[in-house]
């Protein structure tokens, strides 16, 4: 099936820092590439999507674009705010696992004022 | 209505205790999940869904039993079970299971075994 690997965190970063948030994924045939967000004591929300190679999916400052050669899909923010402390995750959908999204193992962010 | 709702937020029940979690969309989406997520963990696939029909059960003890019945409802009945069961249990849909498109997922049900 599908696989993911994302950044191992947690991740400190002091606000107005640049973020990256590295992701690779393993998958034949074509996923559509997500980023989710998990804020403290919540469920997970969608944060942004690409679903062809180059697609640029942005979302609250946040930006990750579709690399089909590197299969990668890294998540960035050019200035992080406190309130972006929360866990993210890549996940691929519709390649190999047939339908099945596949979460990485999430990465901590923490931003500190 | 673009939200996935769960049913209650919290729920502490003892290992001879049967309850259910409950999961309700209006989004028209005809496939629905239960996953359930350890703290730290990303969230793992349990049971899904496919036009009210089961079609992937991942191996989940029997203590666990899905059940849905219709097409806006999903429901988790929890019976016999142990504190390593405690966890925060999410409900998610989408577009029909073969689609390529996001999950919306509800904001879960921490539950608590004692």
């Amino acid at each position: 099936g599908d696989s993911v690997t994302q950044m191992e965190g947690p991740v400190t970063l002091s606000e107005e820092a640049f973020l990256t948030i590295n992701c690779t994924y393993t998958a034949t045939g074509y996923p559509s590439l997500f980023w989710y967000v998990q804020y403290p004591g919540e469920g997970l929300q969608l944060l942004l999507k690409a679903t062809k190679a180059d697609d640029k999916g942005s979302n609250k400052g946040f930006e990750a674009t579709y690399r089909k050669e590197t299969t990668s899909f890294h998540l960035e923010k050019g200035s992080v705010q406190v309130s972006d402390s929360a866990v993210y995750f890549c996940a691929p959908r519709g390649g190999t696992s047939y339908g099945k999204l596949t979460f990485g193992q999430g990465t901590i962010l923490t931003v500190h004022p | 209505d673009t939200e996935v709702t769960q049913t209650p937020k919290h729920l502490v029940m003892g290992m001879t205790n049967k309850k259910s979690l409950k999961c309700e969309q209006h989004m028209g989406h005809r496939a629905m999940y239960w996953y359930k997520q350890k703290a730290k963990k990303p969230p793992e696939l349990m049971f899904v869904y496919s036009y009210e029909k089961l079609s992937i059960n991942e191996s989940v003890p029997s203590r666990f039993s899905p059940e849905c019945p219709n097409s806006s409802l999903l429901n988790l009945h929890l019976h016999a079970l142990q504190p390593e069961d405690s966890a925060l249990y999410l409900c998610a849909s989408s577009q029909p299971l073969q689609g390529r498109g996001g999950y919306t997922f509800g904001s879960g049900t921490r539950l608590t075994v004692v």
